[in-house]
């Protein structure tokens, strides 16, 4: 029963690095979104797909990429890591009916130095 | 745009004492409203859901939360504290201007006192 499933879990970058932050379910979810969380700031959204092939912004996109080829997996990018990247990284997957809660990943914490 | 607002980033309580953590969200229509919690170095779990043409919803380590339309309100509460409750909890809203975004509180720590 393993659900949203992160890797890694700790993660130190330089600055200016690339790397890719994994995400996968195994619940058939077509919903799938990628958090940021700060303190003070709660969670805020980056990316989210509604489905393979679909991708969109949240409300703090840049810097990252995402993309979605398969139903299961969603990971997103940093093309050259920033010192204000420095956070804990959620994923997360929901299913289509309109109260349907989001599953969470245990997060990724990352450091950017 | 839709938002949430968690009144009181911290809230110390003592052990058996009631629970109250408060969440107002800006919506015109009633949106789809959760309630997470989050233990130390963990992801966020579900603690309950609101469900339509509900008042009170009852969650998960007897937690419940009351929904009241004429106050865009959906606050949490629990009758008696245990200390497992310190964690950090969320209010969440999807729905209305926001769409199928989730949008978070910025989330209220609960510290259990002895």
């Amino acid at each position: 029963n393993a659900g949203v499933t992160q890797t890694p879990k700790f993660q130190v970058l330089k600055t200016g690095q690339s790397m890719t932050l994994q995400c996968a379910q195994d619940m058939n979810h077509e919903y799938m979104s990628w958090y940021r969380q700060d303190p003070g700031m709660g969670l805020r959204l980056i990316h989210y797909s509604v489905g393979a092939g679909i991708t969109d912004q949240g409300e703090v996109p840049n810097g990252y990429n995402v993309s979605r080829s398969t139903t299961e997996d969603f990971p997103l990018r940093l093309l050259s890591a920033a010192p204000s990247q420095t956070s804990v990284y959620f994923c997360a997957s929901r299913g289509t009916e309109g109260n349907s809660p989001l599953h969470f990943g245990n997060g990724t914490r990352l450091t950017v130095t | 745009a839709q938002s949430v607002t968690q009144l009181g980033s911290h809230v110390s309580v003592s052990e058996g004492a009631l629970v109250l953590l408060r969440c107002n969200y800006s919506s015109s229509v009633p949106p789809y409203l959760f309630w997470y919690v989050q233990y130390p170095n963990q992801g966020l779990q579900l603690l309950l859901k609101y469900t339509t043409g509900a008042t009170l919803v009852k969650g998960i380590n007897g937690f419940e939360a009351e929904f009241k339309k004429s106050e865009t309100s959906f606050h949490l509460t629990k009758p008696s504290a245990h200390m497992s409750d310190a964690a950090e909890y969320f209010c969440a809203v999807r729905g209305g201007a926001a769409g199928n975004k989730l949008t978070f509180g910025g989330g209220t720590r609960v510290l259990v006192k002895p």
